[in-house]
């Protein structure tokens, strides 16, 4: 079976752009969420989707967006591009939610210059 | 309260030596505590998890240990091998969602 697919691997963009990361779970996953890992904040939450349905959200400010689709593939959108976005965005699948086992994709390196 | 503690930040063993990562945590209603490895370049890896009914769950060389009263956990690699080098991370959740609060990790490197 095949794990976590994010695209892209590797994105530069310039501050004040906009970026689409895109995330196709495992197969038969529904429940997506996506953190965020730097090396100064480690790897925080962003996200977690649930049948099309944001279900918790992190502390981030709202240029952070998400939305899930009903093939349970996901898009994080990050608006007005800051340097300090620049980051390992990662995201995860799970079967159901409160299944508890989580599989991480290799992630979207987004650079912000 | 949804911090994880995470000690040390980092760790040289020996090969064949014992390898142990301790975390900590405040908030009483985590109920899953699962334990990911992270190779440079390459998303986290489930590694082993373990519930709060539980005091002690064993899977190869890696063994999680788990005190609900001192609301400690750690990771103990056996035989630790270089292949073992790596990044890992302990988390918690809690019951009513699947978002993982990850403690700060622990850069385990390991030499022949």
């Amino acid at each position: 079976k095949a794990g976590v697919t994010q695209t892209p691997r590797y994105l530069i963009k310039t501050r004040g752009q906009q970026v689409t990361l895109s995330c196709s779970p495992i197969s038969g996953h529904r429940s997506v969420s996506w953190y965020q890992q730097t090396p100064g904040q480690g790897l925080q939450f962003l996200f977690e989707y649930f049948s099309e349905t944001q279900r918790n959200k992190g502390n981030f400010p709202g240029r952070f967006s998400g939305r899930q689709f009903s093939n349970s593939r996901s898009e994080m959108n990050v608006s007005t591009l800051e340097l300090g976005d620049s980051a390992l965005y990662l995201c995860a699948s799970s079967s159901t939610r409160r299944t508890y086992e989580q599989y991480f994709g290799p992630g979207t390196r987004l650079t912000v210059t | 309260q949804q911090q994880v503690k995470q000690s040390p930040q980092s760790l040289i063993v020996q090969k064949g030596g014992i390898s142990i990562i301790n975390c900590a945590y405040e908030n009483t209603a985590f109920d899953y505590f699962p334990w990911y490895q992270q190779f440079p370049g390459k998303g986290p890896a489930l590694l082993i998890a373990i519930r709060p009914d539980v005091s002690e769950k064993k899977e190869g060389r890696f063994t999680i240990s788990f005190n609900k009263s001192a609301k400690q956990f750690s990771l103990h690699i056996m035989d630790s091998q270089p292949g073992d080098s790596a990044t890992y991370f302990c988390a918690a959740s809690m019951s009513n969602t699947d978002k993982l609060i990850f403690g700060t990790g622990t850069r385990l490197q390991v030499f022949p």
